[in-house]
């Protein structure tokens, strides 16, 4: 069964410093990874998206890291924001524009 | 500006009532598609289109109808809404990778908060 899992569920952490959010797949084929950050009520906005030739893209203060081996990808965010608090979404793209599968997302938290 | 916008943004419907969520983008994409986001279970695809005349269902499909008239418009139809319908509903759309495998950004749109009675 086609699936993405993320880690932790939730995540509080303090204005400055760093966390990683943990995405783990089983969708065959694959065309891309891609995490969104949501803000609550919002529509998910995109972050970063990886083709399986590419082991890390930065996109300002977040570096998403692939590794099509081991089916598992990790977003890094650097020096966080108030703004960051959102949800984190992981997004597997199988067939082309056919078949996206979502994972739950997790849930960050940044306190001042 | 470029953007994906959904009509309306909050329904209150009763059962059973024919409703439809418009949804438009102004960046000329190929590919559009509708989602539902159900606490705990994230966004799953309810309907997507390649082009125009061109749809096919997603994970969700049952109780949903789509159309692609028009390239700009995607429009998702309740023939008789159903409480388990109750959602939070996202139109977005993208260019479609096509042959050169290259993948496309997608835009979502503010969401659609649909309650049915």
């Amino acid at each position: 069964k086609n699936q993405v899992e993320q880690s932790p569920q939730s995540l509080i952490i303090l204005e400055g410093k760093n966390c990683t959010l943990q995405c783990n797949y089983t969708v065959s084929p694959f065309s891309n990874l891609r995490w969104y950050k949501q803000d609550t009520g919002r529509g998910p906005v995109s972050l970063t998206i990886m083709t399986f030739s590419e082991n890390t893209k930065s996109n300002g203060r977040y570096t998403a890291t692939l590794d099509a081996d081991t089916k598992q990808s990790s977003l890094h965010i650097t020096a966080s924001q108030l703004s960051d608090s959102a949800s984190y979404i992981c997004v597997v793209e199988g067939n082309y524009g056919q078949n996206f599968v979502f994972g739950p997302g997790t849930r960050l938290s940044v306190l001042p | 500006e470029a953007q994906v916008t959904q009509n309306p943004r909050y329904l209150i419907t009763v059962t059973g009532k024919k409703l439809t969520v418009t949804c438009s983008q102004n960046m000329n994409h190929e590919y559009m598609s509708w989602y539902r986001q159900d606490p705990g279970l994230g966004l799953r695809q309810i309907y997507y289109s390649m082009n125009v005349e061109v749809t096919d269902k997603g994970d969700v499909p049952e109780g949903y109808k789509v159309s692609r008239k028009e390239k700009r418009n995607f429009p998702l139809i309740l023939e008789s809404p159903s409480p388990n319908q109750t959602s939070l509903y996202f139109c977005a759309s993208s260019f479609l990778a096509g042959t050169s495998g290259r993948a496309y950004e997608q835009y979502f749109g503010p969401g659609t908060r649909l309650t049915v009675t």
